[in-house]
């Protein structure tokens, strides 16, 4: 069963401390995401990984990085997390190139930073 | 103004009656993906369109990339389909996908 999988799915965590979240897929896609869901502004990019070490910006990649070392796994960090990264968290990978493939999403990790 | 822009935000419909959903894109997009977010947050694939239409039991897509629009029909509605529905446009050029802010479906006995 192909899939994309989050861990952990739920998250505490006070201001200031460092999360991480990852994420693993078994479909040996190139490409992966990191996204970020709030209410009322749908799904934002904030990064993608078009493969190992080769990781570029979303749409609002500021307060995060990423790493990408094995082609299934992509982490995303939150260096001293802000109570405005409250959020739900997606994964999602593709074929990526110019494959006509469609995305894979995870179930998401619910992040509350207090 | 935004890249994906879906309408309507809400809708509410009986079951049994049908609806259609509407994504317009503001710029040349490869292709779209539909989705569904259930109440526990899943986002569930519905179709993936590079063009043309497909369909999917009650449920049929369609994307027009040179008019820069795609459709989600759901015909005889029931519970089970009240969710989120978000469309979602690839990019040309960096398999970047970009969200719609999503349509609130309830669907009512």
């Amino acid at each position: 069963d192909m899939k994309v999988t989050q861990m952990p799915r739920y998250l505490i965590k006070r201001m200031g401390e460092n999360v991480l979240l990852e994420c693993g897929q078994d479909m040996s896609h190139e490409t992966m995401y990191w996204y970020r869901q709030d209410p009322g502004l749908g799904l934002q990019l904030i990064y993608i990984s078009y493969d190992v070490d080769s990781n570029s910006e979303g749409d609002i990649p500021k307060g995060y990085r990423v790493s990408r070392k094995k082609r299934e796994h992509f982490s995303l960090i939150l260096d001293s997390a802000k109570t405005n990264q409250t959020s739900v968290y997606f994964c999602a990978s593709s074929l990526g190139g110019f494959a006509n493939s469609d995305y894979t999403f995870g179930s998401g990790t619910r992040l509350l930073v207090i | 103004g935004d890249q994906v822009e879906q309408s309507p935000s809400a809708l509410s419909l009986h079951e049994g009656t049908s609806s259609a959903l509407r994504c317009n894109f503001t710029t040349t997009t490869r292709s779209v993906q539909w989705f569904r977010q259930n109440s526990r947050g899943s986002l569930i694939n519905l179709f993936y369109l590079a063009s043309g239409t497909k369909e999917n039991g009650r449920l049929k897509s369609a994307f027009d990339s040179k008019e820069l629009y795609s459709t989600l029909h759901i015909r005889d509605a029931q519970l089970e389909d009240s969710g989120t529905y978000f469309c979602a446009a690839e990019d040309s050029g960096y398999n970047k996908l970009t969200f719609g802010k999503g349509t609130v479906l309830l669907v009512s006995p």
